[in-house]
């Protein structure tokens, strides 16, 4: 299997504009989470589905950020407008669900996104 | 409510060095304790894990005995290598009526010199 794919690896854009960050997780995974990974506050859970439906978006820190999963295969993670303060790494990590606990994630190699 | 703390870095060793690295847990019920790894420029990868009190992890000669009366699972290794110098994350996943997330430590890195 390949793995947790993600793209792009690498964003640099400029504040106010669009950006979208894409996910595929392992096939057969039924959990999808997004992740963002900052110096000052460490790894955040920002939403998570289960079955392509999303279960837990607390995370998600304002109304710019978006997620949704429109089938099994794919997920995208949108910011707009982007702020400078959004910059980070993003991963995304897909799990399976067994026996009514959660198993290990898997985690993409992230998108490093710098808005300028 | 469900969290873990583990000890604050940097930790710098010297080749051949025990290691230890301290990280306790709080949750209700009982959770799968975990520790992932991850090393420059990428994600985290999972390193060991115990599913239930008593049991021990172990991989690549890392170890952690998932310790019930003191909310515990330290990550111990017994000689580390420069290749072990990474960002290591304690975490737990609890067990949720209606869906679960697991919990992550805030990391502590690890410098190996040679």
């Amino acid at each position: 299997d390949a793995g947790v794919i993600q793209s792009p690896r690498h964003e640099v854009t400029e504040m106010g504009q669009e950006v979208t960050l894409r996910c595929k997780p392992i096939s057969g995974h039924d959990y999808l989470f997004w992740y963002r990974q900052t110096m000052m506050r460490g790894l955040e859970l920002l939403i998570y589905f289960n079955n392509n439906v999303p279960i837990d978006d607390s995370g998600m820190p304002e109304d710019r950020f978006s997620a949704k999963m429109p089938n099994a295969s794919f997920s995208t993670l949108k910011i707009q407008p982007s702020e400078p303060r959004d910059s980070a790494v993003y991963f995304c990590a897909s799990s399976l669900s067994l026996a009514g606990s959660q198993e290990t994630q898997y985690f993409g190699p992230g998108t490093r996104l710098l808005v300028l | 409510g469900n969290s873990v703390t583990q000890m604050e870095g940097p930790v710098t060793l010297s080749e051949e060095a025990f290691l230890t690295i301290n990280c306790t847990y709080t949750a209700t019920g009982y959770p799968s304790l975990f520790w992932y790894v991850q090393y420059p420029g990428e994600g985290l990868q999972l390193l060991l894990k115990a599913t239930k009190a008593d049991d021990k992890g172990s991989n690549k000669g890392f170890e952690a005995t998932y310790r019930k009366e003191t909310t515990s699972f330290h990550l111990e290794k017994g000689s580390v290598q420069v290749s072990d110098s990474a960002v290591y994350f304690c975490a737990l996943s609890p067990l949720l009526t209606g869906g679960f997330k697991t919990i992550f430590g805030a990391g502590t890195r690890l410098f190996v010199k040679a």
